[in-house]
């Protein structure tokens, strides 16, 4: 079954560290792609950071460059993003999500897990 | 950065057609994508290049774009169309979503 499944998330304290990773399943992780969206309480959707396929190229959204970093193992099918200097303002649900065609960013997401919470505050 | 319009909300009776628009003055020049999510849930892509289906995504979900405003028109819509809509585009290798529409089925 072609899937993406998170972990990692939790309730921290401001200043925290965490690191959250994305189990791929059912198809060919390298071929593709990755990206975080994240989706505070009632609130829209905020894509985060994308890695291409190959891993070479990461990307961050001006929030979280410099505090957060995107990374992938092929060899277990898992996308992580560690998230360090955290505040109040990344408490979100945070999904990975897989680039529909190419292992370029920049396509739809065709694919998405089902979230993991996060919750930073004192 | 970079930020996409759509209607806080659209209502739409049962059976009628629903039309959720996506505005931006680079909406002409990138590729647009549309997601539903219902509550609870991830989002689920709905129109990919601007008027693509997924395998799996009914007819009744169409695509459109025209000059700086893309449009995804929900024709017949169903009770089960109830959920929150949004656009989609890359704006030098950042993703960009739109603020994401409310539709309701009366």
């Amino acid at each position: 079954e072609v899937q993406l499944l998170e972990s990692g998330g939790g309730f921290l304290q401001p200043g925290g560290s965490l690191r959250l990773s994305c189990e791929a399943s059912g198809f060919t992780f390298s071929n593709y792609a990755m990206s975080w969206v994240r989706q505070a309480p009632g609130k829209g959707l905020e894509w985060v950071s994308g890695i291409s396929g190959s891993g070479l190229s990461t990307y961050y959204a001006d929030s979280v460059r410099g505090r957060f970093t995107i990374s992938r193992d092929t060899s277990k099918n898992t996308l992580y993003l560690q998230m360090n200097s955290l505040g109040a303002e990344d408490t979100a649900v945070y999904y990975c999500a897989k680039d529909y065609s190419s292992s370029a960013v920049g396509g739809s997401f065709d694919l998405w897990g089902r979230g993991t919470l996060l919750t930073v505050s004192s | 950065s970079y930020e996409l319009t759509q209607p806080l909300s659209v209502s739409v009776a049962l059976g009628q057609t629903a039309r959720i628009t996506c505005g931006g003055i680079i909406i002409g020049s990138e590729i647009v994508h549309w997601y539903q999510q219902k509550t609870g849930q991830a989002p689920v892509l709905v129109i990919y290049a601007d008027r693509h289906r997924p395998s799996g995504i009914p007819e009744r979900f169409s695509g459109s774009k025209s000059g700086n405003t893309a449009t995804l028109t929900i024709f017949r819509a169903q009770a089960g169309d109830e959920a929150d809509y949004y656009c989609h585009v890359w704006d030098n290798d950042t993703a960009v979503f739109g603020s994401g529409t409310k539709v309701t089925v009366l």
